[in-house]
């Protein structure tokens, strides 16, 4: 079975600066993809980023990119710029490639924006 | 883009009494949805697998007559909390995937609906 880690609960960053959040996942699958969601206090799931397994090129989204590192199997996101309304919960998740195939989360972590 | 939407987004019921959440995709067809309970700072789980046709799949430990789920069409889920009692208040969330050619394999997720059992 896949599993996701996210080991870190909460970080902190200092708007305009720059955070990473940590994520590793295991799986014996060629074929899956990779996602990070952000969870205002709204509770929606946002969707930030998304990485094809096959593709060795790293995601990039506005200030959001992602350190897709296939063979250690570390999936970490990126937030240049940070601001204020980053503050979120992160959620890394994985997905085989199947079309109905469910998403597999890590624990989530939450990251506060200092001012 | 993909929408999905959820009602109600809160519903406070009475212990005992029966609660329905709808889940619906707005603009493409999902022969699959998935439906998650989330405590407080803490990640989703899945509770089902729901099946345009056919039976829901459910998680170990998830009581299959509390949480009955029926895939009505390719647009429509629907979960009802039977005979509900206060610890089955939570925020629970639906969930489905875009087959379309263009989704980039991505899931879409509903509003989630905050369950309050009085």
């Amino acid at each position: 079975a896949q599993t996701v880690t996210q080991s870190q609960p909460e970080m902190s960053v200092q708007e305009a600066e720059t955070v990473t959040l940590s994520c590793t996942y295991d799986t014996s699958e060629s074929d899956y993809y990779l996602f990070w969601y952000k969870q205002p206090p709204s509770r929606q799931m946002i969707l930030v980023i998304r990485q094809e397994a096959y593709k060795q090129q790293n995601a990039t989204e506005n200030r959001f990119s992602v350190n897709f590192q296939k063979a250690a199997k570390s999936f970490s996101l990126k937030i240049s710029d940070s601001q204020l309304g980053d503050a979120a919960m992160y959620f890394c998740a994985y997905r085989s490639g199947g079309a109905n195939s469910k998403l597999t989360f890590g624990k989530g972590i939450t990251l506060s924006v200092r001012p | 883009g993909a929408v999905v939407s959820q009602h109600p987004s809160r519903v406070i019921c009475k212990s005992g009494t029966s609660v329905k959440i709808e889940c619906r995709s707005l603009d493409f067809q999902a022969t699959t949805m998935f439906w998650y309970r989330q405590f407080p700072k803490k990640s989703l789980m899945l509770m089902a697998t729901s099946n345009e046709g056919s039976k829901a799949t459910y998680e170990q430990g998830v009581e299959k007559d509390k949480f009955l789920i029926n895939h009505a069409s390719l647009t429509l889920s629907t979960l009802t909390v039977t005979s509900a009692h206060p610890e089955d208040s939570s925020f629970y969330i639906c969930s489905a995937p875009n087959p379309g050619r263009n989704s980039g394999n991505t899931i879409y997720f509903g509003e989630g609906s905050w369950l309050t059992v009085v």
